[in-house]
C-alpha cells in the first residue's frame, strides 16, 4: 500500500529552466510534507517543508505548493542548476506518529 | 555543528550472521529514528526513540531491534541477517520526536550493508 507516490521515475531540464517534481499521497491524515534531495553514497539532505495549514512554501529558489483537495504537492526549483541533479524524495507525516512515509524517489537530471 | 553521524560507512556480512549500527544525532537532538532504504526505493520506517523509548515501529520483523543511550546516540541491531537485508540503514535526528508533532528529521551518511 503506497500511501506516497512519485509517479516520474525521472526528469530532465535544462538548466536555467523550471524543475516541477509532482508527488501524490492517498492518507488524509497526513498534515506535513517535506521534500528531501539525495545524492549517491549519501543521506536525503533536507531541502523543504510544507505544513497541512498552508498552501504554498517558500525558501530561494524552491518552493512547494499543496493542494489537499487533491493530495497533492509540487516542488519548484527556479532556476535549475546542474548542482541539482540528484534524487528527490517527497516525504509525509500524520499528526503525532514520528514516522515519515516515503515516495519512490524522482530522479532529475539538470543539463547545462 | 556536526551532523547526524552513522558507523561504519560500509559492512559486508554473510546470512545467519548479526549486525549492529550506531548513531550520533545532531547536538541537542533528543530523537532517533531508523529508516531502511534499498535500491530503487524511498527509505522505510523502522524504528523511533526519544528519551530512550521506542515511540513507534514500522513493519519489521523481531530480528530488528534498537536501542538509545543517555547521550541519546542509538543502535540498530539485526540479527539472523538474511540476504534481503542488504540495503542502506539511514538514521535520523529530530529535536522531540513525537511529542513536537509536526518536526523535521535530518538524516545521516547512512551504513550500506551487503549480506552474502
Amino acid at each position: 500500500d503506497q500511501q506516497v507516490k512519485q509517479n516520474s521515475p525521472s526528469l530532465s531540464v535544462q538548466e536555467g529552466r523550471i524543475s516541477i517534481l509532482n508527488c501524490d499521497y492517498t492518507n488524509s491524515m497526513f498534515d506535513y510534507f517535506l521534500w528531501y534531495k539525495k545524492y549517491p553514497a549519501e543521506g536525503p539532505t533536507f531541502l523543504i517543508s510544507i505544513s497541512s495549514i498552508k498552501d504554498k512554501n517558500e525558501d530561494g529558489r524552491f518552493t512547494v505548493f499543496l493542494n489537499k483537495s487533491a493530495k497533492h504537492l509540487s516542488l519548484h526549483i527556479v532556476p535549475s542548476q546542474p548542482g541539482d541533479s540528484a534524487v528527490y524524495f517527497c516525504a509525509a507525516s500524520a499528526g503525532n506518529t514520528g514516522k515519515l512515509i516515503f515516495g519512490q524517489g524522482t530522479t532529475l537530471q539538470v543539463k547545462p | 555543528d556536526a551532523g547526524v553521524t552513522q558507523s561504519p560507512t560500509h559492512l559486508i556480512k554473510t546470512r545467519g550472521q548479526q549486525v549492529t549500527l550506531r548513531c550520533s544525532p545532531i547536538s541537542g537532538h533528543k530523537s532517533v529514528s531508523w529508516y531502511q532504504q534499498v535500491l530503487g526505493q524511498g527509505p522505510q520506517f523502522i524504528f523511533q526513540y526519544y528519551e530512550k523509548e521506542e515511540r513507534g515501529r514500522g513493519n519489521f520483523p523481531d530480528r530488528f531491534s534498537a536501542r538509545q543511550f543517555p547521550n541519546y546516540s542509538s543502535e540498530l541491531n539485526v540479527n539472523a541477517l538474511l540476504l534481503g537485508d542488504s540495503a542502506l540503514y539511514l538514521c535520523a535526528s529530530s529535536l522531540e520526536g513525537l511529542l513536537a508533532g509536526q518536526e523535521t528529521q535530518y538524516f545521516g551518511p547512512g551504513t550500506r550493508l551487503l549480506v552474502l
